[in-house]
């Protein structure tokens, strides 16, 4: 149980490219969803929390016009990549939480590999 | 600011043998902590959560300790088979983020036959 979904895998897009990526929970209904991108031999850093139906929450320093998310269904957070550079070439994983306990684990897709030419 | 400490060398183990991580952190007081395992190109999985009023967890070949007081938690892989090779990341939460998660960087674990 608790499946999430990311597609693509993997992107290679020339620079200037918006690109769309998406989180489905399978088997569950997620209010909140997480988005992280992770550098080579890095930490996970949180980008974003997405609950459904609300805007999204950015961390500092994380620019909300070019990471665009939205969380229209309990299934399904979207994180679009608007004019992508090759700054922005990374590993973006999302994660989505089961329940509504704070304490609980979060279950994560198999992330998408961006490359901007 | 806060920060969470993973040894960064990767930890070279023998099959059959206990791996031991461990990770450290400053400035935060988190209600709990989990343990991960991620594989090259993948998403991590969760494996053990602990709270901060428990000492330790056990699940399967899995043990997890946590000292507040020293601000440090142990992740203890016994008898390691080569499949336990992956990269452990461990995660603080609680406070005020709600269900958000600090990461650490990981350490990565071999096992050899």
């Amino acid at each position: 149980g608790a499946v999430v979904s990311q597609h693509p895998s993997w992107v290679i897009c020339k620079s200037g490219t918006s690109v769309k990526i998406e989180c489905r929970s399978l088997d569950f209904q997620a209010t909140t969803m997480f988005w992280y991108r992770q550098f080579p031999k890095q930490s996970l850093m949180l980008m974003a929390t997405s609950n459904e139906g609300s805007k999204a929450t950015y961390e500092q320093g994380v620019e909300k016009d070019k990471f665009l998310i939205n969380h229209a269904s309990l299934t399904l957070s979207t994180l679009t990549v608007t004019s992508a550079h090759p700054e922005d070439s990374s590993f973006y994983i999302c994660s989505a939480l089961t329940g509504k306990g704070h304490n609980q684990p979060q279950h994560f897709g198999d992330g998408t590999r961006l490359s901007i030419l | 600011s806060q920060k969470i400490e993973q040894n960064s060398e990767a930890l070279n183990i023998q099959e059959g043998k206990t791996a031991t991580l461990t990770c450290n952190y400053t400035n935060y007081s988190p209600a709990y902590l989990q343990w991960y395992r991620q594989d090259p190109g993948r998403g991590p999985v969760f494996l053990l959560l602990i709270r901060e009023n428990e000492k330790e967890k056990r699940k399967e070949r899995l043990k997890v300790t946590f000292d507040t007081t020293l601000k440090q938690s142990l992740f203890h892989i016994t008898a390691s088979q080569p499949a336990d090779s992956a990269t452990y990341l461990c995660a603080l939460g609680g406070g005020d983020s709600w269900g958000k998660l600090q990461f650490g960087a990981g350490t990565q674990v071999v096992v050899t036959p």
